[in-house]
């Protein structure tokens, strides 16, 4: 069974300063999302990176897939009240049954 | 348009009930998923399902059945309601024969047992 960590599970900082999330696996993905959730909503998509050392931008968020495919992180610059939420990585597994499993989950609250 | 809509938005029902969650998409998608965020909001799949093959979570008790009437739903019974059925239940989907496995999600459904 593949798993998702994800780290840090909770993370509160204030408004103006730069976080990184960080997503980590034994094993390798064909690919990876990051989804964002609000409470009393289903996550929704912000990325999906596939080749190993893929950087992108998503505004102040940049994500990055590490070269072995098996690790990802997010990292937002300038945090922004509006960027309070649930954050979650899921991947694709390279076997046929390997359906998309979700990290736990870091909750970020940025602070005003 | 609503890609991915679920029914009820709330569930509120005794022990021992049978109920239904209603899933529909519009996006044309061939695969579609159920899964249970529990309190930790921990994602959890409990079903994928495309039009060929269903594939179960071995760890779902089989009072749950997915039951897809066509391509566009996949509706999720259980049955003999517990207490720790409370949760949230996301339905989603995601297109197949792509590179990536992207998935849309619902709005959610929360149950609540009681």
């Amino acid at each position: 069974t593949q798993l998702l960590e994800q780290s840090p599970q909770f993370l509160s900082i204030q408004e103006g300063e730069n976080l990184t999330v960080y997503c980590n696996s034994s094993s390798v993905f064909s690919s990876l999302q990051w989804y964002r959730q609000e409470p009393g909503e289903g996550p929704v998509l912000l990325v999906t990176v596939v080749t190993g050392g893929e950087v992108k931008k998503l505004k102040r968020l940049t994500f990055q897939f590490g070269d072995a495919r098996k690790d990802s992180s997010l990292h937002i610059t300038a945090a922004q009240p509006g960027d309070t939420g649930l954050y979650l990585c899921a991947g694709e597994g390279r076997n046929r049954d390997d359906k998309i499993i979700f990290g736990k989950g870091t909750r970020l609250h940025i602070l005003p | 348009d609503t890609a991915v809509s679920q029914t009820p938005k709330y569930l509120v029902t005794q022990m021992g009930n049978d109920k239904s969650i209603k899933c529909e998409q519009n996006l044309g998608h061939d695969t579609m998923y159920w899964y249970k965020q529990d309190s930790k909001k921990f994602l959890k799949i409990m079903f994928s399902y495309n039009n060929k093959e269903l594939i179960i979570n071995e760890t779902v008790p089989n009072r749950f059945s997915p039951k897809s009437p066509d391509k566009a739903h996949l509706n999720l019974h259980i049955n003999s309601l517990e207490l720790g059925d409370s949760a949230v239940y996301f339905c989603a989907s995601s297109p197949t024969g792509t590179e990536n496995t992207e998935a849309f999600f619902g709005q959610g459904t929360r149950l609540t047992v009681v």
